[in-house]
């Protein structure tokens, strides 16, 4: 059960766009449709920023778009904001009613 | 919208036990499975637990698997965490999730140290 790879962090100025991967195997990321992703502000809670892979929950700008091919799965942010600087993570569902979280990801907005 | 309210954490010497609770604003809980997930300061998150609905599911991550049960008790709306054999590495924050991880709770601390 190893967690998912993501790079540690990523930066994009305000107005621009940020992507980042979350790279898993062929028993979790690229088995199921069940791909998650979190912000996590500085001393907060995760909060679910997207779900089944691509859609967003209630209250979740369009901003925030994913995608998945084979076994990993991408995060992309639109026009970045200040407020969007945070550690993002993903998550998979692997089968057996267990889920794996990604490593994390620092995104500052420059 | 429900808030999730983690308890029970503190400070535990190595081997000792310790249960955690979670408890919902409003009777939310049991039409949900639910979750345990940690984080160890500085780190990422790491799932722990699941349980289903009606309470008869659970799974574990591997690095609790044998020390940790989670419960539920539909009645009072409560999730729990008997953890058990602690070790320094289960220092983290322990955070309670709703099914499919969309809402949390604010975490409670656990500390494992002589």
């Amino acid at each position: 059960q190893s967690a998912l790879t993501q790079p540690p962090s990523a930066s994009g100025s305000p107005g621009q766009s940020v992507t980042i991967s979350c790279t898993g195997s062929s028993s979790d990321v690229g088995a199921y449709n069940f791909v998650s992703w979190f912000q996590q502000l500085s001393g907060k809670a995760p909060k679910l920023v997207l779900y089944e892979v691509s859609k967003r929950p209630s209250g979740v700008p369009d901003r925030f778009s994913g995608s998945k091919s084979g076994n990993t799965a991408s995060l992309t942010v639109s026009g970045l904001q200040t407020d969007d600087e945070a550690h993002y993570y993903c998550s998979s569902y692997a089968g057996g009613n267990k889920y794996v979280f990604g490593t994390g990801t620092k995104v500052t907005v420059l | 919208e429900v808030q999730l309210v983690e308890s029970g954490g503190g400070l535990v010497r190595p081997g000792g036990s310790l249960r955690l609770s979670c408890a919902a604003s409003t009777s939310g809980l049991n039409a949900y499975a639910m979750n345990w997930v940690r984080q160890a300061p500085g780190r990422g998150l790491e799932w722990v637990s699941i349980i289903s609905r009606g309470g008869t599911i659970t799974q574990y991550g591997d690095s609790v698997k044998g020390r940790f049960i989670i419960s539920r008790d539909s009645s009072n709306n409560m999730l729990y965490l008997q953890m058990n054999s602690l070790r320094a590495e289960d220092t983290a924050l322990y955070y309670c999730a709703r099914e499919a991880f969309t809402i949390w709770g604010r975490g409670t601390m656990v500390t494992v140290s002589a």
